[in-house]
C-alpha cells in the first residue's frame, strides 16, 4: 500500500537535545510538507519542499532543519533553539506542489520534551 | 499575511441534527481543501473546491465555495456519531501554499 510513514508515533526528549523525525512516502510525491498541530491553533506550516535538494521555510520555521536527499525523504530536526517543542507534528505530501493537489498526511509524531 | 479564519471551534449537537462550519479567507483563493482528522488521527482528504459559487456533496456531507471565492461552508444533514472529529478548511493561493484553518471539532452526542 502506498502512504505517508512516520516514525516514532511517540516520542520523548530531554530540553536541550536536538531530535530528528523521520518522513518517509511511496507515492512518488515531488512536495513534502512539515506541520505542527497545537491545541486551537490548527496547522502550521513549519518547512516544504517542492522538488528533491530543494525546500523553503514556513511559517514556524526558527529551530527546525530539514533535509531532502531523497525523494522519498524527508526528515525534521527539532533544535535545541525551538522554544517550545512539544507538539504534535505531521508530515504531508503532494503530488506536486501546484494547486489542486490534495495532502495527503501521515499518522504524526507525539513530540514531549522535558 | 493571508489567514483563513474558521468558525465555530467547537460543535457539539444531538445525534441527527445538522452541522454546519465556515470559513473565511482575508484573500481570493485559487481553491480550497477541506479536510477531516478523526480524534487521535490524521487530517484526512475530503473534497476540493475550485469555480466560484462551487458546490459539491458527498452524501450527507455538501461543501460550497463563495462567489468571491474567500469563504467556504462544510454543512453535514442528521449528523451521526461516525462524524465526530475536527473539520479543517485549508485554502491555497496563486503562491500554492496552504492555509489551514483553525478547525472545528465536532461533538456528536447520541
Amino acid at each position: 500500500d502506498g502512504g505517508i510513514t512516520q516514525s516514532p508515533k511517540y516520542l520523548f526528549r530531554k530540553e536541550g537535545q536536538n531530535v530528528t523525525l523521520s518522513c518517509e512516502q511511496n507515492l512518488n510525491h515531488d512536495a513534502m510538507y512539515w506541520y505542527r498541530q497545537d491545541p486551537g491553533q490548527g496547522l502550521r506550516l513549519i518547512y516544504y519542499s517542492q522538488i528533491v535538494n530543494d525546500f523553503q521555510k514556513g511559517d514556524i520555521a526558527e529551530g527546525y532543519s530539514v533535509s531532502r536527499e531523497k525523494k522519498e525523504s524527508f526528515p525534521l530536526t527539532v533544535t535545541s533553539a525551538q522554544k517550545n517543542p512539544t507538539a504534535f507534528y505531521l508530515c504531508a505530501s503532494s503530488i506536486t506542489s501546484s494547486y489542486n493537489s490534495p495532502l495527503h498526511f501521515g499518522n504524526g509524531t507525539r513530540l514531549t520534551v522535558t | 499575511g493571508q489567514q483563513v479564519m474558521q468558525i465555530p471551534q467547537y460543535q457539539h449537537v444531538q445525534e441527527g441534527e445538522d452541522f454546519t462550519t465556515y470559513c473565511n479567507s482575508s484573500t481570493t483563493l485559487s481553491n480550497i481543501q477541506w479536510y477531516k482528522q478523526r480524534p487521535g488521527g490524521h487530517p484526512v482528504f475530503l473534497i476540493q473546491l475550485v469555480k466560484s459559487g462551487e458546490v459539491k456533496k458527498q452524501k450527507r456531507l455538501t461543501f460550497q465555495f463563495g462567489e468571491a471565492k474567500k469563504n467556504s461552508s462544510l454543512h453535514i444533514t442528521a449528523t451521526q456519531t461516525t462524524d465526530v472529529g475536527t473539520y479543517f478548511c485549508a485554502g491555497q493561493d496563486t503562491g500554492n501554499q496552504f492555509y489551514f484553518g483553525t478547525g472545528t471539532s465536532l461533538t456528536v452526542i447520541p
